[in-house]
């Protein structure tokens, strides 16, 4: 059971690249979440996705795109990566209703923009 | 902005002790999730608490919530080193399985 899988775990660019992290998950959940992690800042969520081609926007999506044509991948799309998206990217999935609103996390992408 | 704030920032406990947590939050929520983050990896959940539950435990772990506070607290009974690690409060409004966490709280148990 692999469970929830991100690509690459390290990823070094440089400013004005396109740069896209990927996320796969196996357990067919509908909600899929993109995060990025700072310190002093916590957890902050960037995109959502609901099921597959339904997306919407969370607290910081500036610079970002997604998409899900699929329901077990949602890659995440830096268009053209700044020093401010230097951070740790977490990928998360979960089935909410009937009391599962726990999110299953990702091991994380670090990454670093030049 | 974040929704949990998470109290203290920092705590260092022997083995054995106990650790105690807190997270405020500030609008109306659905349930309150903890996470643990060891270093250099993803969050895992530990446990969940509904608006209308008081305490809950799991193993070592026992959370209240207190709504008309609006806090939780974390307690960890009999620490050890391997509970080294971020500790994260995470609040769900409920409708679309959104959480919004706080900046979590740095645990550091020594043998």
């Amino acid at each position: 059971d692999a469970g929830i899988t991100q690509s690459p775990r390290y990823k070094i660019t440089e400013t004005g690249r396109q740069v896209t992290l990927m996320c796969h998950q196996t357990w067919s959940h509908s909600y899929m979440f993109w995060y990025r992690q700072d310190l002093g800042h916590g957890l902050r969520l960037i995109y959502y996705s609901a099921a597959a081609d339904i997306t919407d926007k969370g607290e910081v999506p500036d610079g970002y795109v997604v998409s899900r044509s699929k329901t077990e991948n949602f890659p995440l799309t830096l268009e053209s990566a700044t020093r401010s998206q230097t951070s740790v990217y977490f990928c998360a999935s979960s089935t909410p209703g009937q009391g599962k609103e726990t999110q299953y996390f990702g091991p994380g992408t670090r990454l670093l923009v030049l | 902005s974040q929704q949990g704030e998470e109290d203290p920032q920092a705590l260092s406990i022997q083995e054995g002790e106990n650790a105690t947590m807190n997270c405020s939050y500030k609008t109306s929520i659905n349930n309150l999730q903890w996470y643990r983050q060891n270093s250099g990896r993803g969050l895992v959940h530990l446990i969940l608490i509904r608006s209308n539950e008081r305490e809950k435990h799991s193993g070592r772990l026992r959370v209240t919530l207190d709504t008309s506070k609006k806090s939780s607290s974390l307690l960890i009974t009999a620490s050890r080193a391997a509970d080294t690690a971020s500790y994260f409060c995470a609040t769900g409004p409920g409708a679309n399985s959104k959480l919004t966490f706080g900046k979590g709280i740095t645990l550091s148990v020594r043998p």
